[in-house]
């Protein structure tokens, strides 16, 4: 499977800041995802990233608040703007899901907002 | 709307006593059903994906079985390093997100 690489691995960040996420895979890959992990809760997808076109985001979740990069087919950035308490969260990048082969993860960012 | 529900939300065993772990889920037409194992400060690891019902998996002391509301993850004579957190995702037809469960915490005191 894919090695996943996500930096930085954590952070502590002063609310109104953005931080920007990078996911780098060592192969080359069509769909990249980005999810969520707040403490005691689902692992909930925020966007899917295709490279050449604009992300698909999900419910709840907005370009403005999480904008995304996909420059090519290994590489991928989320960021995280205008940050609050409420955005701490673990942040983890996904790559896979197609052709009936499972999604594999990074380690995630640990992101933490004062 | 998909759901899943794992239960239970943490288990403690002693080792080398067998249990099972329980992902219940609603979905309009599965296309698949993923176990991960996910340990403190990283991300998800794939166990297993499941098809259809009456499909098992098996991996060293771990064996996933599916029916059509849930599937289980039966743990046999586990040892300290199978302490993590479980997770369970289904996906359904076509190509929609996975949808997670809130996992189950696992704790195997020698």
């Amino acid at each position: 499977s894919a090695v996943i690489s996500q930096k930085p691995s954590r952070d502590i960040c002063q609310r109104g800041t953005s931080l920007t996420i990078q996911c780098q895979v060592d192969s080359q890959v069509t769909m990249m995802f980005w999810y969520r992990q707040q403490p005691g809760q689902s692992l909930t997808l925020i966007a899917t990233a295709n490279q050449g076109s604009e992300a698909t985001y999900e419910s709840g979740f907005v370009i403005d608040k999480f904008p995304i990069s996909r420059p090519n087919l290994t590489f991928s950035t989320l960021t995280v703007s205008n940050m609050s308490p409420e955005d701490s969260s673990i942040y983890l990048c996904s790559v896979g899901g197609q052709r009936n082969q499972p999604q594999h993860f990074g380690d995630g960012t640990r992101l933490s907002i004062l | 709307e998909d759901q899943v529900t794992q239960s239970p939300e943490a288990l403690r065993l002693q080792e080398g006593e067998s249990s099972s772990l329980n992902c219940s889920y609603t979905v309009s037409g599965l296309r698949g059903l993923f176990w991960y194992r996910q340990d403190p400060g990283k991300g998800p690891e794939f166990l297993f994906t499941l098809y259809s019902a009456g499909e098992e998996k098996e991996k060293e002391r771990l064996k996933a079985t599916l029916t059509k509301k849930e599937s289980f993850l039966h743990i046999t004579a586990p040892k300290p390093e199978d302490s993590a957190t479980y997770l369970c995702a289904v996906q359904a037809s076509g190509n929609t997100p996975l949808v997670f469960g809130k996992g189950t915490r696992l704790s195997v005191i020698a």
